[in-house]
């Protein structure tokens, strides 16, 4: 079963714009793929999810390219709040049967 | 108002006592989930449910047994507990929509298990 890779981490400075990508090889064909952000000791919380092309809402916009094996999430202008880890989640075709996984998450820490 | 909450925050016992984590939300969704994160923070799904019956139930030891008495409740008990067991659990819950498969899902803020 193909794994759902993150970058481990990725640095960035306040004002900047940050992108994470999600390689997902065996996504199921009609799941969305669904970002999350979380914060240490807290629950992820739900950022944004699409089917294809590009979605955008008041916090990020997510691109899937036609193949749908990855994603990248972008952060416009991120603010030392934005430090977190950011994991992806997608339905993924295991042997003769789908798994919900997680993507291994992404640590962003923004710095002044 | 919490949306999804979960007792107890933190749970400290030995290796070889049962204990349960209880999970409630009040957000009306059919769908309640179990997931996992360990010490490396990778997150991995051990259970769901919908409606009170399960629909996912991946490769986990059977001590780990779930229960949903009722849609808004899905608890979590754990048999002969194990060093390995300790970790961070999350109990998430959302709402099927018709047509793709959506997982927007709103966490607990999670259960730290600490079996010494």
């Amino acid at each position: 079963l193909a794994k759902t890779t993150q970058p481990i981490s990725m640095d960035s400075y306040e004002g900047q714009e940050v992108n994470i990508t999600c390689s997902h090889n065996n996504i199921a064909t009609n799941d969305y793929i669904t970002w999350y952000q979380q914060f240490p000791s807290q629950g992820p919380r739900f950022i944004i999810q699409g089917y294809k092309t590009k979605v955008t809402n008041e916090v990020a916009s997510l691109f899937i390219p036609a193949d749908r094996k990855s994603s990248t999430l972008s952060l416009p202008r991120v603010s030392l709040s934005d430090t977190a880890v950011y994991y992806c989640l997608v339905g993924v075709w295991g042997t003769g049967f789908q798994k919900l996984v997680f993507g291994t998450g992404t640590r962003l820490l923004v710095s002044p | 108002d919490t949306a999804v909450s979960q007792t107890p925050k933190y749970l400290v016992t030995q290796m070889g006592n049962d204990k349960s984590i209880k999970c409630e939300q009040n957000l009306g969704h059919d769908t309640m989930y179990w997931y996992k994160q360990d010490s490396k923070k990778f997150l991995k799904i051990m259970f769901s449910y919908n409606n009170k019956e399960l629909i996912i139930n991946e490769t986990v030891p059977n001590r780990f047994s779930p229960k949903s008495p009722d849609k808004a409740h899905l608890n979590l008990h754990i048999n002969s507990l194990e060093l390995g067991d300790s970790a961070v659990y999350f109990c998430a819950s959302s709402q099927p929509g018709r047509g793709r498969t959506s997982y927007e899902q709103y966490f607990g803020p999670g259960t730290r298990l600490t079996v010494t």
